[in-house]
């Protein structure tokens, strides 16, 4: 595609349940990211897939959370046991192997948790 | 571990002052260095990027960087704040360049422009 695609825009859900929020990267991007942000937390990072390598998932804040990504393309980030310290804005973002690039980002999803 | 360190997390300048955001980073060995911008309900997008080569680089909108080892610092500055660069901006370091490392990002600076 021409960007990356995030889904859905927004997503409101109620507490203790679960949510999948998917991702699109650039057609041929290896690496993609997830990031976190809050009010006043910045771009917080959770978890790096690059290639075929074991993903980075040093930032992920706990075990509700865990992110796939199919086929070296597609990622899904999923959150289980909803909480509301959960609601932000889950961004994710993908970079190309070739040279040295930055991340392009997409519009991200905004999670409610209620 | 890398970290970034944006000093202040609002500033707030004059239409056609000097604009200066600070970042500071920790590394080893010297990174990769971006600067982003976040507008209002907007996606964040690439002002300009240090890799190797000279180490002040332009970007857009009037913007620019400097890499400066000694002080391990990129900071991001405008001779003259217009309206419209009222944002937020990330600074954001990789280790190891290209699509090899992790990226993080700074908590943000949110610019303010007063008329």
């Amino acid at each position: 595609g021409a960007g990356v695609s995030q889904s859905p825009s927004n997503k409101v859900t109620e507490k203790g349940k679960d949510v999948e929020l998917r991702c699109d990267p650039i057609s041929g991007h290896t690496a993609l990211y997830w990031y976190r942000q809050s009010l006043g937390q910045g771009l917080e990072f959770l978890i790096y897939f690059q290639g075929n390598s074991a993903p980075d998932k040093s930032g992920l804040p706990s075990d509700r959370f865990s992110a796939e990504r199919t086929g070296g393309s597609v990622s899904t980030l999923t959150i289980q046991r909803t909480q509301q310290e959960d609601s932000a804005v889950y961004l994710c973002a993908s970079r190309s192997r070739q040279g040295v690039t930055e991340a392009f980002f997409g519009q991200g999803t905004r999670l409610t948790v209620v | 571990a890398q970290s970034v360190t944006q000093l202040g997390s609002h500033v707030s300048v004059s239409e056609g002052a000097l604009v200066l955001l600070r970042c500071n980073y920790s590394s080893s060995v010297p990174p990769y260095l971006f600067w982003y911008v976040q507008y209002p309900n907007q996606g964040l997008q690439l002002l300009l990027k240090y890799t190797t080569g000279a180490t002040l680089v332009k970007g857009i909108n009037g913007f620019e960087a400097e890499f400066k080892k000694s002080e391990t610092s990129f900071h991001l500055t405008k001779p003259s704040a217009h309206m419209s660069d009222a944002a937020e901006y990330f600074c954001a370091v990789s280790p190891l360049g290209g699509s090899q490392g992790n990226l993080i990002f700074g908590k943000g600076t949110k610019l303010s422009v007063k008329p």
